[in-house]
């Protein structure tokens, strides 16, 4: 059991450039989430999706967009990265929406 | 909205003594609280949880209280050990929506001095 990946670990983009985070699951859990982390702020849930096919809006969703087309896989897109984007980003999953497990993170820099 | 306040936001202690953090949540609906750890460079953790229906949960030197008239919950570490320095998260599970999402604090991060 793998439990969440997530894929890549880390990632330099310039301003403007697009790209996707890949986040996977071998739990079979309904819930899936993608949360940024800044030093001081906490988790601040980006969107999430309650099964295949749904996604719906988090805290911050801004700038962000993402798909859920298979149960273990849950994506966000990044169209047109900005400065304010630079953040480290965790993905969970959950039965449920209670207890969440988390991926390593993806730290991400953008110039 | 929803937000979840946690204090203090650092914490030193020796080794031995214990560590108490504190958390308030604004939903009086929320009705699952679980407490994270989060090493250096490493993803959050669960260490422990407690539902609205439970005033107290403990798990060997960890243990989690939670007050639902104030709205609060606290986690309590004792006999503190240099492997639990790391930065807690609490959170509170959001009702918009339906309940689906949790609601974190900002974190404390514990240092435990030998």
């Amino acid at each position: 059991n793998a439990g969440v990946t997530q894929t890549p670990k880390f990632r330099v983009l310039k301003t403007g450039q697009s790209m996707t985070l890949l986040c996977a699951q071998d739990m079979n859990h309904e819930y899936m989430y993608w949360y940024r982390q800044d030093p001081g702020m906490g988790l601040r849930l980006i969107h999430y999706s309650v099964g295949e096919g749904t996604t719906a809006k988090g805290e911050v969703p801004d700038g962000y967009n993402v798909s859920r087309l298979k149960k273990q896989n849950f994506l966000l897109g990044l169209e047109s990265a900005a400065p304010s984007q630079t953040s480290v980003y965790f993905c969970a999953s959950s039965e449920g929406g209670r207890m969440q497990f988390f991926g390593p993170g993806t730290r991400l820099t953008v110039l | 909205g929803e937000n979840v306040e946690q204090h203090p936001s650092t914490l030193s202690v020796q080794e031995g003594d214990s560590a108490v953090i504190k958390c308030t949540y604004s939903d009086s609906a929320s009705n699952y609280f679980p407490w994270y750890k989060q090493e250096l460079g490493k993803r959050p953790q669960l260490i422990i949880d407690i539902r609205s229906n439970v005033g107290e949960k403990k798990d060997q030197r960890i243990a989690v209280t939670l007050n639902k008239t104030a709205k609060h919950f606290s986690l309590h570490i004792t006999e503190t050990q240099p492997e639990d320095s790391a930065v807690y998260f609490c959170a509170a599970r959001g009702t918009s929506g339906g309940y689906n999402k949790l609601i974190f604090g900002a974190g404390t991060r514990l240092a435990v001095h030998p």
